[in-house]
């Protein structure tokens, strides 16, 4: 079981949009329409921002978007504004009823 | 509005079990809409996934700790538990529990806790 494939960095400018790609293979993220996602500010607990590869929980703004397309899923972050400078990190159920976290996606406002 | 906290020893010693628990309030453990799961973080790293559990006791682990990671529950206490054996330094992480509604993504989060292997 690897982790999912993120870019290790991705970066914006305020105001305008940024994708993050999530990476896996057919036995986790190309199988299951269970991909998730997660803001994680410095110090803190992740937070869930995106659920069933597009969904957004209740206070999530949405500004942050989700899709997948076969093994690789995306994060699209747009209106990009200083607060959303954080760590990104997606997270596939895989087979044998396991979970497989993403690499990680350090996103800098310039 | 769940809440979940860890507890337990912020330093254990190489080849030891380390030991944490996670108290849940706002809901009961054993209502049956949550799975309840380990999660942790190395200095620096990305998150793993170590294991989650049901309140009926039925368990999922991590292949890659399987052979060393045991997650229980107490439903009385409102809480679930975990030990992972035989620890090294490569186990210094921030460990997190939290709570997800079935297969779906992890909706609440402790605010973790930070354990140390180091003699």
């Amino acid at each position: 079981q690897s982790a999912l494939t993120q870019p290790a960095s991705v970066s914006g400018s305020p105001g305008q949009s940024i994708t993050i790609s999530c990476t896996g293979t057919s036995s986790d993220v190309g199988s299951f329409n269970l991909l998730s996602w997660y803001q994680q500010h410095p110090g803190k607990a992740p937070k869930l921002i995106i659920y069933e590869v597009s969904k957004r929980p209740s206070g999530v703004s949405n500004r942050f978007s989700g899709s997948k397309s076969g093994n690789t899923a995306s994060l699209t972050i747009s209106g990009l504004q200083a607060e959303d400078e954080a760590d990104y990190y997606c997270c596939s159920y895989a087979t044998g009823s396991t979970y497989v976290f993403g690499t990680g996606t350090k996103v800098t406002v310039l | 509005q769940l809440q979940l906290q860890e507890s337990g020893p912020g330093l254990v010693k190489p080849s030891e079990t380390l030991s944490l628990t996670c108290t849940v309030s706002g809901g009961s453990i054993s209502s049956g809409s949550y799975y309840w799961g380990w999660i942790r973080q190395p200095p620096g790293k990305g998150l793993e996934w170590i294991g989650s559990i049901y309140y009926t006791g039925s368990t999922y682990y991590n292949p890659s700790l399987k052979s060393r990671v045991t997650i229980s529950v107490d439903t009385s206490k409102n809480q679930f538990s975990l030990k992972l054996s035989s620890v090294t330094a490569a186990d210094t992480a921030v460990y997190y529990c939290a709570g997800h509604k079935g297969d779906i993504a992890f909706d609440y989060w402790g605010q973790g806790t930070q354990v140390t292997v180091s003699s």
